[in-house]
């Protein structure tokens, strides 16, 4: 049974960074996709980005590009999001989640992680 | 920008049915994909490629399709399933993207 567990909330100054892990417990680490979701309070799932660990690849939502690097480490079985010139709207939790892949250029999220607060904030 | 459009917000009482629409003009190309998010927690697939049903979902939820909408049924709602439900699919691209979320009231 797949598990994602996520580093902890985080309080960041506006024009920071912020790096979330997100580590995977059962299954190949090397064969999955992992995706990252944010989530707005009071708003809905926002897609940001993934990666095949495996290829190293990563891909992101154009909202995103430039702002935002996904990277994994094979090693730990853990993936990263990295967010930076972090401004108020940031303020979100952000998930990671195991994507399986339907062969159409698409595939659902199970499971996901927990989620970690990230809260923008002078 | 390809979008997912979901209503905001729908009730019933108890034991009807709840159908909730998602549209998009890619959906009669790609699978679409639902998920039950409760307050303070994270989202949990409830319906994959149109409507299969992952182990341990109950029967009562379904998924169907028809041309630009699919539609997510629980028969039978239950106070437990009020929860806000996305809808997710994909552009030609890969490019992921979720509906709005839908708010369901059980009243």
């Amino acid at each position: 049974q797949v598990q994602l567990v996520q580093s902890g909330a985080e309080v960041k100054k506006p024009g920071s960074s912020v790096k979330v892990s997100c580590k995977a417990s059962g299954g190949t680490f090397s064969s999955y996709t992992i995706s990252w979701v944010r989530q707005a309070p009071g708003q809905g799932l926002e897609w940001m980005g993934r990666i095949i660990p495996i290829l190293g690849i990563a891909n992101y939502a154009q909202k995103f590009q430039g702002r935002v690097t996904i990277t994994a480490d094979k090693s730990t079985s853990t993936a990263y999001m990295e967010l930076s010139s972090l401004r108020s709207e940031d303020t979100a939790v952000y998930y990671c989640a195991r994507v399986i892949r339907d062969g159409y250029n698409n595939g659902w999220f199970d499971p996901w992680g927990q989620g970690t607060l990230v809260t923008v904030s002078s | 920008s390809y979008e997912l459009t979901q209503p905001p917000s729908v009730s019933v009482s108890p034991g009807q049915t709840a159908r909730i629409t998602c549209s998009g003009d890619a959906l009669p190309k790609q699978y679409a994909y639902w998920y039950q998010q409760k307050p303070g927690q994270a989202p949990v697939l409830v319906i994959y490629k149109d409507s299969e049903r992952p182990s341990g979902i109950p029967e009562r939820f379904s998924g169907s399709s028809s041309g630009t909408t699919v539609t997510l049924t629980i028969s039978g709602v239950q106070a437990e399933d009020e929860a806000d439900y996305y809808c997710q699919s994909a552009d030609s691209s890969g490019t992921y993207m979720f509906g709005g979320g839908t708010k369901l009231t059980v009243l």
